[in-house]
């Protein structure tokens, strides 16, 4: 059972470039999230779907943009690189909104960006 | 955005030490408080999952209590192991259930 998988795991982008982080899950959740975690400043929400075709903004959307066209798939498109944008990525799912479905989290992606 | 906040920040303790720490969070807007663990390299995983006032969960050492009128929760570990060090992460849900907001976490260190 392979949960919830990101790529790449790790990437350095120079500033102005462009990329996609992959995510996609097995477990037909239908809520997905990215979050970025900075050092000492915990995990923030940078966007969310509650179901393919629908997607909403998180505490921290400026610079990133997302799609989610399938159950499975929920990629995070970094624009215009900066470095502020340097941070863990971590993709998550769950099943529904009921407050006992944990997050499953991917295993992180490392972006720095020079 | 709903601040949720975790103290201490970090904690050492020595093997066999029992050792408590808190998440306090907006009591005026509830739906449900997970606890998670993060050990280092890996994803967090979930320990815990409440929702009612007064909810106390146990899995071996480790137990949680939350009181949602006053915005807080504890997690405590009992015996603390050299394994149970990693970043204990709680995370808000509010009422709408849809977003979860997580604390900064406390990272345990236990020394042998």
């Amino acid at each position: 059972n392979a949960g919830v998988t990101q790529t790449p795991k790790f990437r350095i982008l120079k500033i102005g470039q462009s990329m996609t982080l992959q995510c996609t899950q097995d477990m037909n959740h239908n809520y997905m999230y990215w979050y970025r975690q900075d050092p000492g400043m915990g995990l923030k929400l940078i966007y969310y779907s509650v179901g393919a075709g629908i997607t909403d903004k998180g505490e921290v959307p400026n610079g990133y943009n997302v799609s989610r066209s399938t159950t499975e798939d929920f990629p995070l498109r970094l624009e215009l690189a900066a470095p502020s944008q340097t941070s863990v990525y971590f993709c998550a799912s769950r099943v529904t909104t009921g407050s006992g479905n944990t997050i499953y989290f991917g295993e992180g992606s490392w972006l720095t960006v020079v | 955005i709903l601040n949720v906040e975790q103290s201490p920040q970090s904690l050492h303790v020595q093997e066999g030490d029992s050792t408590n720490f808190t998440c306090s969070f907006p009591s005026s807007n509830f739906y449900a408080l997970h606890w998670y663990r993060w050990e280092t390299a890996k994803s967090p995983k979930a320990l815990f999952v409440m929702t009612l006032n007064g909810d106390e969960k146990k899995k071996g050492r480790i137990s949680a209590t939350l009181n949602t009128k006053e915005g807080y929760s504890y997690l405590y570990i009992k015996g603390s192991q050299p394994e149970d060090s990693a970043t204990y992460l709680c995370a808000h849900i509010p009422d709408t259930g849809n977003q979860f907001y997580f604390g900064t976490g406390t990272s345990l260190t236990v020394i042998p």
